[in-house]
């Protein structure tokens, strides 16, 4: 158990809708980074926020939002979804704002019908 | 832009065979981490290495960083199935900071 909890683990959509994935980071830890894991493609770094400030940006889509609350949870908000959104989102946390060891959640798992 | 490549992309091997995968960056890293993902789990650290050079073991497990910083290796000794998944590297990108993964190595292993 990492310690980073992550919901919903799945969620099934269709095309056009808007949905939330929710991320709580390891007790103590200031940084969320997420990342999506599409098939074959790696893991691609969309968002990082340290401390309820953004702190970089990835490969992250305009249809893509997210945001860190004051109690440090993260939420990502993905809208106007396509089929190519179908992925396995994770989130990430570290104690500090470079990066150093990173704690992963399960991750959702998004299916866009 | 900055980017990290791993091959080979997949690697079947016998139970009791060495495995070994390369990760190589377009630029220098300032340190290297690895990461493996068990089928159907989330990645999972298991090293970082910052030293140039620097070769840093774990059972069987053997892990290096090169002399110029820009590549590392991963070796397992004499597989198990308990080694099965994919097994990623990831350097710090330069300017923000962010690890930038490798695509990984798939590591499949048959009895």
């Amino acid at each position: 158990d990492s310690g980073v909890t992550q919901t919903p683990k799945h969620l099934i959509t269709a095309t056009g809708q808007r949905v939330t994935l929710r991320c709580s980071p390891r007790s103590g830890d200031l940084s969320v980074y997420w990342y999506q894991q599409s098939l074959d493609q790696g893991l691609q770094f969309l968002i990082q926020y340290y401390n309820g400030e953004e702190r970089a940006k990835g490969n992250i889509l305009e249809r893509f939002s997210a945001q860190q609350f004051p109690d440090l949870h993260s939420e990502l908000n993905l809208s106007s979804l396509e089929l190519g959104d179908s992925a396995l989102y994770f989130c990430a946390s570290s104690a500090g704002p470079n990066t150093g060891e990173l704690f992963f959640g399960e991750g959702s798992r998004l299916t866009v019908l | 832009g900055q980017q990290v490549m791993q091959i080979p992309q997949y690697q079947h091997v016998q139970e009791g065979e060495d495995f070994t995968t390369y990760c190589n960056s377009s630029t220098t890293l300032s340190n290297i981490q690895w990461y493996k993902q068990r089928p159907g789990g989330h990645p999972v650290f298991l090293i970082q290495l910052v030293k140039s050079g620097e070769v840093k073991k774990q059972k069987r497990l053997t892990f290096q960083f090169g002399e110029a910083k820009k590549n590392s290796s991963l070796h397992i000794t004499a597989t198990q199935t308990t080694d099965v998944g994919t097994y990623f590297c990831a350097g710090p990108r330069r300017s923000q900071g962010n690890l930038i993964f490798g695509k990984g190595t798939k590591l499949s292993v048959k009895p």
